[in-house]
């Protein structure tokens, strides 16, 4: 499968912990975001990159947010000492965007966080 | 800022009748992209239909139409012959065209459960 995949699909931690969560974008593309998406509400964007280079980051990433993507491929997405309003689902897209053409954004499975 | 409208929180549709789920938004760009993507229930999040917003031309795909008004800033979504398989959340978004810097995002609307009966 060639698709967007993101680890783990679910995640329930104390409220405090630490949390990490992975996306593999689709291998060509260069464009990777972060989106959540709490119940019943349309995903919102947090973040995303262009390569390596995080280009805008939402007034939603806290301070306990931080979002890499060390070598331009996968990204990891960060929550410290999480607390139960980060309960969500977590979303990642990627695209391809080569001088004017943008490509669409093809979204991974999520990964659902519950805090304790 | 931009935003997107989905008035209908739920929907229902016999199967094989046609539904249309309508969806506006409000920007002061030119150019823009808009989308409807379909959520399952615990499954992704995939493209049903993208329209730029410089065609004139609405945007099919098999079974699937949009009926986009650009001075009214509505995107509708029509699926026709309705099938089981289209049970699911459907979300509008929107995307501004120019490469710029944070320019990228999608903005989503609060989305449509759409429910076929059988």
């Amino acid at each position: 499968d060639t698709g967007v995949s993101q680890n783990p699909r679910h995640k329930i931690t104390k409220r405090g912990q630490n949390v990490t969560f992975r996306c593999d974008p689709i291998s060509e593309h260069n464009r990777l975001y972060w989106y959540r998406q709490t119940l019943g509400q349309g995903p919102e964007f947090l973040t995303y990159f262009q390569n390596e280079a995080q280009l805008e980051k939402s007034r939603l990433l806290s301070d306990r947010f931080s979002a890499e993507r060390p070598k331009g491929s996968f990204s990891t997405l960060e929550i410290q000492r999480t607390e139960q309003g980060d309960s969500a689902m977590y979303l990642c897209a990627s695209s391809l965007v080569s001088g004017t053409t943008k490509e669409t954004q093809y979204f991974g499975p999520g990964t659902r966080l519950l805090v304790l | 800022a931009q935003t997107v409208t989905q008035s209908q929180p739920e929907m229902s549709v016999q199967e094989a009748e046609t539904v249309t789920l309508s969806c506006t938004y409000d920007t002061s760009e030119s150019d823009y992209y808009l989308f409807w993507y379909k959520q399952p229930p615990s499954r992704q999040m995939i493209l049903v239909i993208r329209q730029e917003a410089y065609k004139q031309q609405n945007a099919t795909e098999n079974r699937f139409s949009v009926n986009f008004q650009k001075a009214a800033k509505s995107f509708s979504l029509k699926i026709s012959d309705s099938q089981l398989g289209d049970a699911a959340m459907y979300f509008c978004a929107y995307r501004e065209g120019v490469t710029n810097f944070g320019n990228e995002k999608l903005t989503f609307g609060t989305g449509t459960r759409l429910t076929i009966i059988p």
